[in-house]
């Protein structure tokens, strides 16, 4: 079976400061990765996905991501946040064979002043 | 283009009641999910479907719960007798030909 642990419930992090979101799957074969985000009051909407090939991803508003299979991670980062940042984050795993997507708990991201 | 739309956005019930939720996927769209997403939590996968039959609904309580989807556009899902188990947000996804989920807003339910 296949899982996504996201230990940070919640991020505080001060507008204009760097980010880094933590995201570890579990899954024996070669995982298909996502993250999502949750602003709120609107549906979950695609951050950016990674297949396969070079470990760091480009998403969309500059965040970026990066996997490793050693360490059975892809954590998201953003060089610098601004306010509207403020969502949940979510890390999302599919494995190969089907289109069933396993989400983490997610991570609630607070930028302040 | 049109997104994923829900009805209804919130829905209160006493235990016992029934509910139904209503989904429209983006248009031409042949995966739909459905998720319950409890507070604080990740989305569920519920059953999703590809047209109008279902691929996989291992995770839905089917004693209470039924989902169709009988012309491969929109999708209806049903609880028959509702718990306070049950109060969660409960999303509608749709997936074309690309490896993207689109998510409606969602219906938000408590359950007294």
């Amino acid at each position: 079976a296949q899982s996504v642990t996201q230990p940070d419930a919640r991020v505080t992090v001060s507008e204009g400061a760097s980010l880094q979101l933590r995201c570890k799957y579990s899954y024996s074969g070669t995982p298909y990765l996502f993250w999502y985000v949750q602003y709120p009051r609107q549906g979950l909407q695609l951050l950016l996905k990674y297949y396969s090939g070079d470990p760091v991803v480009q998403g969309v508003n500059g965040f970026e991501a990066e996997f490793s299979k050693s360490n059975s991670s892809f954590h998201l980062r953003k060089a610098s946040v601004h306010w509207s940042d403020s969502a949940v984050y979510f890390c999302v795993l599919r494995r190969t064979g089907n289109y069933k997507y396993v989400f983490g708990a997610g991570t609630r991201l607070k930028v302040i002043a | 283009e049109a997104g994923v739309t829900q009805s209804p956005r919130y829905a209160v019930l006493q235990e016992g009641q029934a509910v139904s939720f209503w989904c429209d996927p983006i248009s031409g769209h042949d995966t739909l999910y459905w998720y319950q997403q409890p507070r604080d939590q990740g989305p569920q996968l519920l059953v999703y479907f590809r047209d109008e039959a279902v691929i996989d609904n291992s995770q839905l309580p089917s004693d209470r719960f039924s989902a169709v989807r009988p012309k491969g556009t929109n999708s209806t899902l049903k609880i028959q007798s509702a718990k306070q188990g049950d109060t969660a947000t409960y999303l509608c996804a749709s997936r074309g030909g690309q490896d993207t989920q689109y998510f409606g807003p969602g219906t938000r339910l408590l359950v007294l």
